[in-house]
């Protein structure tokens, strides 16, 4: 199992720009979520689904949007990028009934 | 919503000795407690977990302690090692029906040799 995958690895945007970050799960978990990590403020919750056709806002919702088609798929879409979106966005499943959340190996995004 | 704060943010040891990082929930209903490591440029990982039936845990030279009155919890680390140096993320979910995983804002450790 190639476990979350996450793509792509670095990504610079001007302002204003719009991108997809794709995540992936080969595991079936029904649970998939997005983070992001910015220094000395932890993890914060974007947007989670518990299942495909079934998504909803986390912590910091403001100008992201997700969708989940497929078990397998959810990705995080910036429609237009701002400097305060810069920031480490992990994505996260689990299975529903366990507790631990399976990273994957993180994006780093720069918005200038 | 659920709340979980975090300290300290940043913890300095000798090697040998012990860390304690102590975390505190708001949410009454969240009933599952776990502890990440995430190490420099790596994605965060499980190290372990305690559920709200259970007060306390221990996994070789780690421990997690709960205290569901207080709202408190915290992560025990005992002869540390230069390879335990990284940051900490506690967190705090509802283990069932509710899905969001909460995190603390994470503590980094240093352990020095």
């Amino acid at each position: 199992n190639a476990g979350v995958t996450q793509t792509p690895k670095f990504q610079v945007l001007k302002t204003g720009q719009s991108m997809t970050l794709q995540c992936a799960q080969d595991m079936n978990h029904e649970y998939m979520s997005w983070y992001r990590q910015d220094p000395g403020m932890g993890l914060r919750l974007i947007h989670y689904s518990v299942g495909a056709g079934i998504t909803d806002q986390g912590e910091v919702p403001n100008g992201y949007n997700v969708s989940r088609s497929t078990t397998e798929d959810f990705p995080l879409r910036l429609l237009s990028a701002a400097p305060s979106q810069t920031s480490v966005y992990f994505c996260a499943s689990r299975k529903e009934g366990t507790g631990e959340l399976f990273f994957g190996e993180g994006s780093r995004l720069t918005v200038l | 919503g659920e709340n979980v704060e975090q300290h300290p943010s940043t913890l300095s040891v000798q090697e040998g000795d012990s860390a304690v990082i102590k975390c505190t929930y708001s949410d009454s209903a969240s009933n599952y407690f776990p502890w990440y490591k995430q190490e420099l440029g790596k994605r965060p990982q499980l190290i372990i977990d305690i559920r709200s039936n259970v007060g306390e845990k221990k996994d070789q030279r780690i421990a997690v302690t709960l205290n569901k009155t207080a709202k408190h919890f915290s992560l025990h680390i005992t002869e540390t090692q230069p390879e335990d140096s990284a940051v900490y993320f506690c967190a705090a979910s509802l283990n069932t029906g509710g899905f969001k995983t909460i995190f603390g804002a994470g503590t980094r450790l240093f352990v020095k040799a």
